[in-house]
């Protein structure tokens, strides 16, 4: 089956550090595709980055990066220059195959300090 | 430009009330559709997904159901609203034209806060 794990319920980081949120994930299909969505207090699910199974590099969008490690099955969002803006709960999910639908962690909620 | 439109933002209902939920994308044709319920504090719980007109996909046995009468248009119904309906409901649609494990992103809407009562 598979099983995207979060287990950083909540995480602390001054402004202008970096900071990375964990996630590990279980499948048996080589072919997957690993997300990372911010949710802010609106409510509302922002897509930050991707990463599929054959990606040779890790992925980069901005102060985002996805340190992704194949072997060990894990997806971690790296925040770099964090901001206020940057505090949310992130999610990692995770399609596999030719699946139409995301699974979903639990989610980390990321504050932001001065 | 794609967007995807649900409403409402907010609802109460008492137990017993049936449920209407709608969402919208505007700017495509053939979305995937889905619908993920939210509980408090958690992740995101897929409830049901749709390929295409009158085709739906329950992930979970529940008290609800989903339909999507026209391609761009997906609705969440209840004939009877539970306590436990309670939670966050988002929709959200993707393109559905992405090859094997590629990046088929989900878009979401805002998202339908509802307390059931």
């Amino acid at each position: 089956a598979q099983k995207i794990t979060q287990t950083q319920p909540g995480m602390f980081v001054q402004e202008k550090e970096a900071v990375t949120l964990d996630c590990t994930y279980d499948t048996s299909d080589p072919s997957y595709g690993l997300f990372w969505y911010k949710q802010p207090s609106s409510g509302e699910m922002i897509f930050l980055i991707y990463q599929g199974s054959y990606d040779q590099q890790n992925a980069t969008e901005g102060r985002y990066s996805l340190n992704f490690q194949k072997a060990r099955k894990s997806a971690n969002l790296v925040i770099s220059a964090s901001q206020l803006g940057d505090s949310a709960m992130y999610f990692c999910a995770m399609r596999h195959g030719t699946a139409s639908k995301l699974t979903f962690g639990t989610g980390t909620r990321l504050q932001v300090t001065l | 430009s794609q967007t995807i439109h649900q409403w409402p933002a907010t609802l109460v209902q008492p137990v017993g009330s049936p449920l209407s939920l709608e969402c919208t994308v505007e700017g495509t044709s053939n979305p995937n559709l889905y619908w993920y319920r939210q509980a408090a504090g958690r992740g995101l719980q897929l409830l049901f997904y749709s390929v295409g007109i009158g085709q739906i996909s329950s992930e979970v046995p529940q008290n609800l159901s989903a339909s999507r009468p026209q391609d761009r248009q997906f609705i969440l119904s209840s004939k009877k609203l539970l306590l436990s309906d309670s939670g966050f409901y988002l929709c959200a649609w993707s393109d559905g034209k992405g090859l094997r494990g590629t990046n088929e992103k989900l878009f979401f809407g805002s998202g339908t806060q509802l307390s059931v009562l």
